[in-house]
């Protein structure tokens, strides 16, 4: 069955500091897409990246980066120097057939980053 | 460019009534996804459609319908209104299954209260 987990139900961080997220995943299809969505408090949801099984290459854009390891089924995200404009809901999500299809998403971790 | 539109953006029913929620995607987009996002339950996957038909069903009942029309845009129905019908409905769009990078691109949601 695919799930994806999201053990975290909230971090708080002061300003500056750094911040990693977890998502664990699971599937039986070898070919899968991992995204990641912020939701600020507008609602809503803001594509940030998504990647493909077969490419497990650490990717960093800007503050943000992403650590995909196959072997424990995780896909991290990573804020450096986090700012208060961070503040929001993060969703780690899975996709199968080609990425066309539906999305499953973890349950969220809730990000405040405080002055 | 657009981004993907909904509307409207708050809508109050009374049980029993009927819903209709719509969704203009991205132009070039030819899929349309519908996803709940209920208190407590998370991001739950409704309905997908691409290129006017209905590609898959999340596990919700059949008073939940929609459809896409021949411009893309997108209607969901929601029949016989219950309260746990209150949520935010999320419309995302994407290049579809003809499209090798299928990134889903959300709308700002349309926000239903069932009194």
């Amino acid at each position: 069955a695919q799930k994806v987990t999201q053990a975290q139900t909230e971090i708080s961080v002061v300003e500056k500091e750094d911040v990693t997220l977890d998502c664990v995943y699971e599937t039986r299809d070898t070919t899968y897409y991992l995204f990641w969505y912020k939701q600020p408090p507008s609602g809503e949801l803001v594509f940030l990246i998504r990647r493909n099984s077969f490419d497990e290459q650490n990717e960093i854009s800007g503050r943000y980066s992403w650590n995909f390891q196959k072997s424990t089924s995780s896909f991290n995200f990573t804020i450096t120097a986090s700012q208060v404009v961070d503040s929001a809901v993060y969703f780690c999500a899975l996709s199968e057939a080609e990425g066309t299809d539906k999305l499953i998403f973890g349950t969220g971790t809730r990000l405040q980053v405080f002055p | 460019e657009a981004g993907v539109t909904q509307s409207p953006t708050h809508l109050i029913k009374t049980r029993g009534q009927q819903a209709t929620l719509r969704c203009s995607p991205i132009s070039g987009h030819t899929s349309v996804y519908w996803y709940q996002q209920a208190l407590g339950l998370g991001l739950q996957f409704l309905l997908w459609y691409d290129e006017g038909e209905e590609r898959n069903r999340g596990n919700f009942p059949p008073r939940f319908s929609g459809r896409q029309f021949p411009n893309y845009s997108s209607e969901l129905n929601v029949n016989a209104l219950e309260l746990e019908d209150s949520a935010l409905y999320l419309c995302a769009s994407s290049l579809g299954l003809a499209a090798l990078e299928n990134e889903q691109f959300f709308g700002p949601g349309t926000r239903l209260t069932v009194l």
